[in-house]
């Protein structure tokens, strides 16, 4: 049975630079084909695509907010963790973690990270 | 934001047939990557409804069926029932942004 879970601070300042981490079970990033991507869903509006880990280690990212995110691996913890720079209110969202190359099998419950002074 | 664009809106009484579209472009749909289909009920996460544009993962029923043609395709739910509203969403992938995109959603109602 495959789970994620993400973690992370429910709320930052502006400015801030927020870490998710999603850890994950019932698969290993080391097997070929694995990948996990992050996707945020802003309170009421449409699911976005931030980036994207596969087991190669090769790593993609959204062409709109390419500068500010940084994605990588723990395979021994079975952890992903993504980084997003210099935060702002339009950031709010649920974050989730999923696994899968061209389409999200599988989904976190996700996390609701608030920006705000 | 979005790149593929569904109607905000479709409702249909128990039983009816109603149809979701998602209308690309040449850079995603119509560059022939897959369509991705999600069933998104309120407060939870999205779950996996139609993959590789006409396939179904174990579990989801029959009455879900995907499909494509050109820039755009179609899901269509048969035999609406009560637990069907939701809100759903297409997803593909893009060569001109180099990513995945989604669509804008579409709000299921059961009237």
């Amino acid at each position: 049975q495959v789970t994620l879970r993400e973690s992370g601070p429910a709320l930052v300042k502006p400015t801030q630079t927020l870490t998710l981490t999603c850890t994950f079970s019932g698969f290993s990033l080391n097997t070929s084909g694995a990948c996990v991507s992050w996707i945020r869903q802003p309170p009421g509006k449409a699911l976005e695509w931030l980036a994207r880990i596969d087991w190669e280690d090769d790593k993609y990212y959204s062409t709109s907010l390419k500068t500010r995110l940084t994605i990588s691996k723990d395979t021994s913890k079975n952890q992903v963790v993504l980084i997003m720079t210099n935060m702002d209110p339009v950031d709010t969202a649920t974050y989730y973690c999923a696994r899968g190359q061209y389409h999200f099998d599988d989904w976190g419950q996700g996390t609701l990270v608030t920006v705000s002074t | 934001q979005s790149v593929l664009t569904q109607p905000p809106s479709v409702s249909g009484a128990p039983g009816q047939r109603v149809t979701i579209s998602c209308t690309g472009s040449n850079s995603n749909i119509g560059a022939a990557y897959v369509v991705n289909w999600y069933q998104q009920l309120a407060g939870t996460a999205p779950k996996l409804l139609i993959y590789g544009d006409t396939n179904r993962p174990s579990g989801v029923p029959d009455r879900f069926s995907g499909s494509k043609s050109g820039t755009s395709a179609s899901l269509v739910i048969t035999g609406l029932q009560a637990e069907d509203e939701a809100d759903y969403y297409c997803q593909s992938y893009d060569s001109r942004l180099s990513g995945e995109v989604f669509g804008t959603g579409t709000k299921v109602t059961v009237l």
